[in-house]
């Protein structure tokens, strides 16, 4: 079973430039997290979907940090423009969705992004 | 909303000895506990999964966890240190299917 796909794996761009990352979830998983995870931290949740509707995108800074799943399969995370303090590694996740179960969340490698 | 407190950023452990990583959490209700680990520029992988069946969790590569709700614990143990559990420790707890992670716990082992 093929895993959590993620591109680019490296990202290295100036302030206020743009970027997009991309994520393939594992076939079948309805649900699908995106997190940054700055250095010497823990993930943190930036926005989670259930197919291609969004279920908590509470953690998400709207005014430069965008997300997309149109068909319910991949996704886009896009942050326009970029500041210094989002260097961080963007990790995508997915999982089945278990009613009243464990939600057991697989990740990809991540997208390290550097901002100069 | 639920929490994990992870005690201590950095582990050093002897190659054969013992590791432990402690895990505190905060819950109104009884929880989804998890243990991640991150290799060098890699995602996570689970090691283990606490879902209120047995207290004592067995996970991958020798690892195991207790969960003891007096003490509001979930520590993750190895009785033998190999190199290769050279990585950064996550433990997390599931908040109506979101996973809140605590600070990461890096481990490194001395040969």
């Amino acid at each position: 079973e093929a895993g959590v796909a993620q591109s680019p794996r490296y990202k290295i761009i100036e302030k206020r430039q743009s970027v997009a990352f991309w994520c393939n979830p594992i076939s079948g998983h309805a649900t699908l997290y995106w997190y940054q995870q700055i250095l010497g931290q823990g993930p943190k949740l930036l926005i989670q979907f259930q197919n291609n509707g969004v279920v908590d995108d509470s953690q998400l800074p709207k005014d430069r940090f965008s997300a997309e799943r149109l068909k319910g399969v991949d996704s886009t995370l896009k942050i326009q423009p970029a500041k210094l303090e989002d260097s961080a590694v963007y990790l995508c996740a997915s999982s089945l969705v278990v009613a009243g179960g464990v939600n057991e969340q697989f990740f990809g490698p991540g997208t390290r992004l550097t901002v100069l | 909303a639920q929490s994990v407190t992870q005690l201590g950023s950095h582990v050093s452990v002897s190659e054969g000895a013992l590791v432990l990583l402690r895990c505190n959490y905060s819950s109104s209700v009884p929880p989804y506990l998890f243990w991640y680990v991150q290799y060098p520029n890699q995602g996570l992988q689970l090691l283990l999964k606490y879902t209120s069946a047995a207290t004592l969790v067995k996970g991958i590569n020798g690892f195991e966890a207790e969960f003891k709700k007096s003490e509001t614990s979930f520590h993750l143990t190895k009785p033998s240190a190999h190199m290769s559990d050279a990585a950064e420790y996550f433990c997390a707890v599931s908040d109506d299917y979101k996973l809140s992670f605590g600070a990461g716990t890096t481990v490194t082992v001395r040969a």
